[in-house]
């Protein structure tokens, strides 16, 4: 089964960007594409990214995505308190599965 | 607006299955997949299956494969989540999110969440 690898955590004071890797075992995000999503204390999952690079209506131009190989990564620019959460990258595997990241816990220091 | 209603809360014995539901309502149910997201307390999201919107068409994670099973009533626009042979490891929050064959959004509205708890 595919895996996608993402640090555990990362942290950021007001004001600075902050960046987000996904790496993929096997070729899933070379041959697919990614997807993040930011999730908040006490909230349901938000789509912030989609098709590697895109953002969805009303996502601040603050985030964005890209991929390399068979890596991926969300870059957060102008930290705020209100980004404090985890963040999971996902993409789709070959048997037409998706498949999740393991989270990365965002602190604003 | 778009909006996905899910059952309420569950609490089932181990060894039990659980149903859980989602109400779509918003949009053109036939045109979007609906999917099926867990997360376990303090483990990350787990994603378990998807029914495609205008065939009946599923996959199924290879984690639950032969315990879960999705359906839908496409006149009602819900779809349904069972889960079989339940255990501890199943306490978990389900989301139901729906995926877009020509936006290309994946997982871009969920479901409120729906917390099943399995005790003895």
């Amino acid at each position: 089964q595919s895996v996608l690898t993402q640090p555990p955590s990362a942290s950021g004071t007001p004001g600075q960007r902050v960046t987000i890797s996904c790496s993929a075992s096997g070729s899933t995000i070379g041959n697919n594409f990614v997807y993040w999503y930011q999730h908040l204390p006490g909230t349901v999952p938000k789509l912030l990214i989609y098709r590697s690079h895109q953002r969805p209506s009303g996502v601040p131009d603050r985030f964005s995505g890209s991929k390399s190989g068979t890596s991926a990564s969300l870059a957060i620019s102008g930290l705020r308190s209100e980004d404090e959460g985890v963040y999971y990258c996902a993409t789709w595997d070959d048997t037409l599965s998706v498949v999740f990241g393991g989270g990365t816990k965002l602190t604003v220091l | 607006q778009v909006q996905l209603v899910q059952s309420g809360a569950e609490v089932k014995k181990p060894g039990a299955s659980v149903k859980v539901s989602c109400k779509a309502s918003g949009y053109n149910f036939t045109n979007y997949a609906i999917h099926w997201v867990r997360q376990a307390p303090g483990q990350r999201l787990e994603w378990m299956g998807w029914i495609n919107g205008d065939k009946p068409i599923t996959r199924y994670s290879q984690s639950f494969q032969g315990r879960v099973t999705i359906t839908k009533d496409t006149s009602a626009t819900i779809v349904h989540m069972e889960l079989i042979s339940l255990t501890s490891e199943d306490t978990a929050v389900y989301y139901c999110a729906r995926e877009g064959y020509l936006s290309g959004l994946l997982f871009d509205s969920w479901g409120q969440g729906t917390l099943v708890t399995v005790s003895s």
